[in-house]
């Protein structure tokens, strides 16, 4: 149980494209997800926490404007890097929880390289 | 002080003995304490959660959990090279679902 599907895994493109990825949770309503960053040999960095049907929580430094979040639905959140450029190159990581204390699961990552 | 600290290691333990993991915290008013398993490359994976003082056994892994100390360990019986990973120690406080992580342990069992 508490699988959290994360689309898609790569993603080369250009500078200036906008970029999209999903995550879902596949076997339980997620009422909380969260968006991480993590870069080579460093720790995750918590970007926003979002709540369905609710604006996003951003992290003190993340540009809302740049990295905008979508909590539709219970099962979906999805994060749109938009006009990437090289330095937004990083491993983005998706996480969801049924909320309280619970634990969060995390998706298997998105690894966006801007060239 | 860090409010998750964790020895980075990295810490080389023999196939088939017992890795031990170590966690502190200095926020009292933590309420749930998680693990994490984080291959190289890969996401983290949850591996164990904790609530309440004492030891949580599942399989070969063993959580303690100390608030008086706030400290929190893991423990692995039996390593098996495939449990050479970075772990990583998680903490919430209660009315907050953000996790506060500490830096990892990179774990290492030598065949």
């Amino acid at each position: 149980g508490a699988v959290v599907s994360q689309h898609p895994s790569w993603v080369i493109c250009k500078s200036g494209t906008s970029v999209k990825i999903e995550c879902r949770s596949l076997d339980f309503q997620a009422t909380t997800m969260f968006w991480y960053r993590q870069f080579p040999k460093q720790s995750l960095m918590l970007m926003a926490t979002s709540n369905e049907g609710s604006k996003a929580t951003y992290e003190q430094g993340v540009e809302k404007d740049k990295f905008l979040i979508n909590h539709a639905s219970l099962t979906l959140s999805t994060l749109t890097v938009t006009s990437a450029h090289p330095e937004d190159s990083s491993f983005y990581i998706c996480s969801a929880s049924t909320g309280g204390q619970q634990p969060q699961h995390f998706g298997d990552g998105t690894r966006l390289s801007i060239l | 002080q860090k409010e998750v600290e964790q020895n980075s290691g990295p810490l080389s333990v023999p196939e088939g003995a017992i890795a031990s993991l170590n966690c502190t915290y200095s926020d009292r008013v933590s309420q749930s304490f998680f693990w994490y398993r984080q291959y190289s490359g890969k996401s983290p994976e949850l591996i164990m959660s904790i609530y309440s003082n004492g030891d949580k056994e599942d399989g070969r892994f063993t959580a303690q959990l100390n608030k008086a100390s706030q400290y929190v360990s893991l423990l692995i019986r039996d390593s098996q090279p495939s449990d050479s990973a970075t772990y990583l120690c998680a903490v919430n406080r209660f009315g907050n679902e953000k996790l506060t992580f500490g830096t990892g342990t990179r774990l290492t069992i030598i065949p």
